[in-house]
This record gives structure tokens, C-alpha cells and sequence, in this order.
């Protein structure tokens, strides 16, 4: 089944202690990107990669890095994570970029919810 | 700034009536107009995409509507039933550009 999985889907940290949401998709897209959604803001992009080793900043990348090491993988790293960052998090992967003149469709996964004390 | 402005927030219809959702946008110049659907607790799920010379698409009982000129696209939905209590998101894409505007996503709840 095609599909973009996530892990953990629920994680409860205290401020600082670093983690690491991984997210893995089976389709052989090009394209990976993380998005935050919180309450009355709608999705925001966090970071993306448009292939193995490629990667740049969305919109709100302050506080989060990202590697793209393998093009199935696309792990979202909180260096030193704060309660700001408490939220609601996806991946979501496309053939290509879903953006410009492109029609592709994004595949997202489950989400995370994260929250930091 | 692109944005992206849906309409109303949230909403509560019968089951079996229709209702009516408005995405207006400012993204320029326009590429394309994604309507997603957002069961509580998953990912969103691609429902529709028009380009600009697209006026209307339908998935099911989804009907997507898009006016290029007035910039303003609605998402219709028939004879509802409680699987289409979720929230949905516009999307649009600007021409040359890597970044979609997202907007913040209307609530329908369907009562039975």
C-alpha cells in the first residue's frame, strides 16, 4: 500500500532534550516536505527537499533541521526543543514539487502531536 | 504576501443537506487551486485540483468550483452524510514559485 508513514504519532518531551520525528514514504517520490499545522493558522511549511541531499526552508524553519539522506527518508530534527514548538506535525511526499506549474498531489502522512513542557 | 482566506471557519449542517465552502485568494500569478479534506486526528487527503482554465471538478458528491478572474473557488457538498464532518483546506500555487499558500481550513460538522 502507498503511503507516507510517521513515528512517533504521539511524543510528550520537556524543553531542550532533542528528538527526532522520522517520516518514510514507499511511492519513490522525489519530493518530501514537513508541515506544522496549529489551531486557526492552517498548515505551514517547516522545511523541503526536492531530492536526496536537496533541502531548503519554508516558511518557519527557526528551530528544526531536517537531512535528506536517502529518498524514501525524510527525518525532522528538534535540536533543542521549546514549548513554542508544541503542535501538530506532518510529512507529506509528491512525485515531484507540488508547487508552480505542477499538478502533482501531495501524500501525507498521519501526523505527530508533539508537545513540549 | 500570497494569501489564502476561507469561509466560515466552521460550520454545522443536517445530514442530507447541501452546503457551501469559499476559498478567495491573492495569489499571483495563479498556477493552481487544491481543495483537501481533513478527517480529526489524520493527514490531509487530496479531493480536488483545478488549473486556470479549469471552471468546476467533481469527486463524488465534491464539486469544486473556480472563478480565475475573480480569484474565488467554493467547494460544494450534496446530500452530506456524517463521514464529511471534517475540516477543508485551500490550496493555491503560484506560477514560478516553490512555496503553496495554505489556507487555515473550514470545520463542517454534519448532525444526524
Amino acid at each position: 500500500e502507498a503511503q507516507v508513514t510517521q513515528n512517533p504519532r504521539y511524543l510528550i518531551t520537556v524543553t531542550g532534550k532533542k528528538l527526532t520525528v522520522t517520516c518514510s514514504q514507499n511511492m519513490n517520490h522525489e519530493y518530501m516536505s514537513w508541515y506544522r499545522q496549529d489551531p486557526g493558522l492552517g498548515l505551514r511549511q517547516i522545511y523541503y527537499s526536492m531530492n536526496v541531499e536537496v533541502t531548503d526552508k519554508g516558511d518557519v524553519p527557526e528551530g528544526y533541521k531536517v537531512s535528506r539522506k536517502e529518498k524514501r527518508n525524510f527525518p525532522l530534527i528538534l535540536e533543542s526543543p521549546s514549548p513554542n514548538q508544541t503542535s501538530l506535525y506532518f510529512c507529506a511526499s509528491s512525485l515531484w514539487i507540488p508547487s508552480g506549474g505542477s499538478t502533482d498531489t501531495q501524500y501525507f502522512g498521519p501526523g505527530t502531536r508533539l508537545t513540549v513542557l | 504576501k500570497n494569501q489564502v482566506e476561507q469561509s466560515p471557519q466552521s460550520l454545522i449542517i443536517l445530514e442530507g443537506k447541501n452546503c457551501t465552502l469559499q476559498c478567495n485568494y491573492t495569489v499571483s500569478p495563479f498556477s493552481n487551486l487544491r481543495w483537501y479534506k481533513q478527517d480529526t486526528g489524520r493527514g490531509p487527503v487530496s479531493l480536488t485540483i483545478m488549473t486556470f482554465s479549469e471552471n468546476t471538478k467533481s469527486n463524488g458528491r465534491y464539486t469544486a468550483t473556480l472563478d480565475a478572474d475573480t480569484k474565488q473557488s467554493s467547494l460544494h457538498i450534496t446530500a452530506s452524510q456524517l463521514s464529511d464532518s471534517a475540516s477543508y483546506i485551500c490550496v493555491v500555487s503560484a506560477s514560478y514559485d516553490y512555496k503553496l499558500s495554505f489556507g487555515a481550513g473550514t470545520t463542517v460538522t454534519v448532525r444526524a
